[in-house]
């Protein structure tokens, strides 16, 4: 079942400027994974964050995470045209043995 | 690096007919999953499997089949393809279940006519 909502669903922003997208799901979490789609290909793995994490970074990926508030968010620092992809957060609920995946945030980004 | 393959990048079938859809993964992963993806619904699980011979129904089973002989290689087998089956299929495989990273293939996408 599909859990992890990502919003805003589309953005467009120029380069060189960060982008936010977040994430929000409905149960209690093991750990929440962040994986970018370029169009029409397989996903790739960006960041994983553990459900007694607060915050993690990666390069110009800065990923948080509120389990009080089943939330977590996505920070592109420095944004380059290659950034353009789709966005998705996957979450997997404690005793489960499968990702569930949100619908995907698209992110446009203006050379 | 890991690198997850799959058979056929573009597929077109007709109604009716049998489809296999063939992924390998090169990292002697335990776990295979078999997702579709669909604009507006994300990705839904298909089927998965933990071992060799072993496979668990993910969300949406029906209409599909899996094999899994050998570690490396996860089929998805559509037994009458459907023009609802038409997709993006994406397979992907990892190490410890769903609790560590996933590694994906590009992708097949399948169109029945």
């Amino acid at each position: 079942s599909q859990q992890g909502e990502e919003d805003p669903q589309a953005l467009s922003i120029q380069e060189g400027e960060n982008a936010t997208m977040n994430c929000s799901y409905k149960t209690s979490i093991n750990n929440l994974q962040w994986y970018r789609q370029n169009s029409g290909r397989g996903l790739v793995h960006l960041i994983l964050i553990r459900s007694n994490e607060r915050e993690k970074h990666s390069g110009r990926l800065r990923v948080t995470l509120d389990t009080s508030k089943k939330s977590s968010s996505l920070l592109i620092t420095a944004s380059r045209a290659a950034d353009t992809a789709s966005y998705f957060c996957a979450t997997l609920p404690p005793g489960n043995n499968r990702l569930a995946f949100g619908k995907g945030n698209q992110v446009v980004v203006i050379p | 690096d890991v690198k997850v393959t799959q058979s056929s990048r573009y597929l077109v079938k007709r109604t009716g007919e049998k489809v296999f859809l063939e992924c390998v993964q090169d990292m002697d992963h335990e776990n295979m999953f078999w997702y579709r993806q669909d604009p507006g619904l994300g990705l839904r699980l298909i089927y998965f499997s933990y071992d060799v011979k072993m496979k668990e129904k993910g969300d949406i089973p029906e209409g599909y089949s899996v094999s899994r002989e050998k570690k490396e290689r996860f089929s998805l087998i559509l037994e009458s393809a459907s023009t609802n089956q038409t997709s993006m299929y994406l397979c992907a495989s990892s190490s410890a279940g769903a609790r560590d990273t996933q590694y994906f293939g590009p992708g097949t996408r399948l169109t029945v006519l």
